[in-house]
């Protein structure tokens, strides 16, 4: 089976301020895509960033970026100029163990601070 | 466009009965997954159709099923229902481009 070790279940930044979530992963794939997903409490799973596993160039989405280590099978979420709408759970998302599935960590919930 | 529509948000069952939930995906979508979500076991995946063929199928019981219509629609099902099947059920849709966009759920309470 797949696993997805998210090991900061909350975290908390200053508004304006950088942070970083991490996620490490297991894979048996050589070629994949990886996600980062937010949850806010409305509840929808919004996609925050896409990377494609073999590209070597990190994703980076406006305020969004990662650190793609693929050897490593670690997957990290930055996020800068943090703002109050940030405040979510984060969930790193690397292929399951079968084909057009996803598995997802247990989640990291952040908390902005005005 | 619209997005993934699921209906019902929410539903109250009682043990024993069955449930069923539908989910639309954005159009043009043909591929529909299945996700459980509790605060124990997190996210789990149930199952993916395409073009009305199941094409994945998580660990779960047999009580948990599946199918998908010719317009992509897709609903799921669970009989005699237990407890521990109170959830929020998540739908995602994918053009098959290995992006997923996801539903806001239906919360699910067995009592």
């Amino acid at each position: 089976a797949q696993t997805v070790t998210q090991s900061q279940p909350e975290m908390s930044v200053q508004e304006a301020e950088t942070v970083t979530l991490s996620c490490t992963y297991d894979t048996s794939e050589s070629d994949y895509y990886l996600f980062w997903y937010k949850q806010p409490p409305s509840r929808q799973m919004i996609l925050v960033i896409r990377q494609e596993a073999y590209k070597q160039q990190n994703a980076t989405e406006n305020r969004f970026s990662v650190n793609f280590q693929k050897a490593a099978k670690s997957f990290s979420l930055k996020i800068s100029d943090s703002q109050l709408g940030d405040a979510a759970m984060y969930f790193c998302a690397p292929p399951g163990a079968g084909s057009y599935q996803l598995t997802f960590g247990k989640g990291t919930k952040l908390s902005v601070i005005p | 466009k619209a997005g993934v529509t699921q209906t019902p948000r929410y539903l109250i069952k009682t043990r024993g009965q069955q449930v069923t939930l539908s989910c639309s995906p954005i159009s043009g979508h043909r591929s529909v997954s299945w996700y459980q979500q509790t605060p124990g076991q997190g996210l789990q995946f149930l199952f993916e159709y395409f073009s009305e063929t199941q094409r994945n199928k998580g660990n779960f019981p047999g009580r948990f099923s599946g199918r998908q219509f010719s317009n992509s629609r897709s609903e799921m099902n669970v009989s005699t229902l237990e407890l521990g099947d109170s959830a929020l059920y998540l739908c995602a849709s994918s053009l098959g481009d290995n992006s997923y966009t996801f539903g806001s759920g239906t919360r699910l309470t067995v009592v």
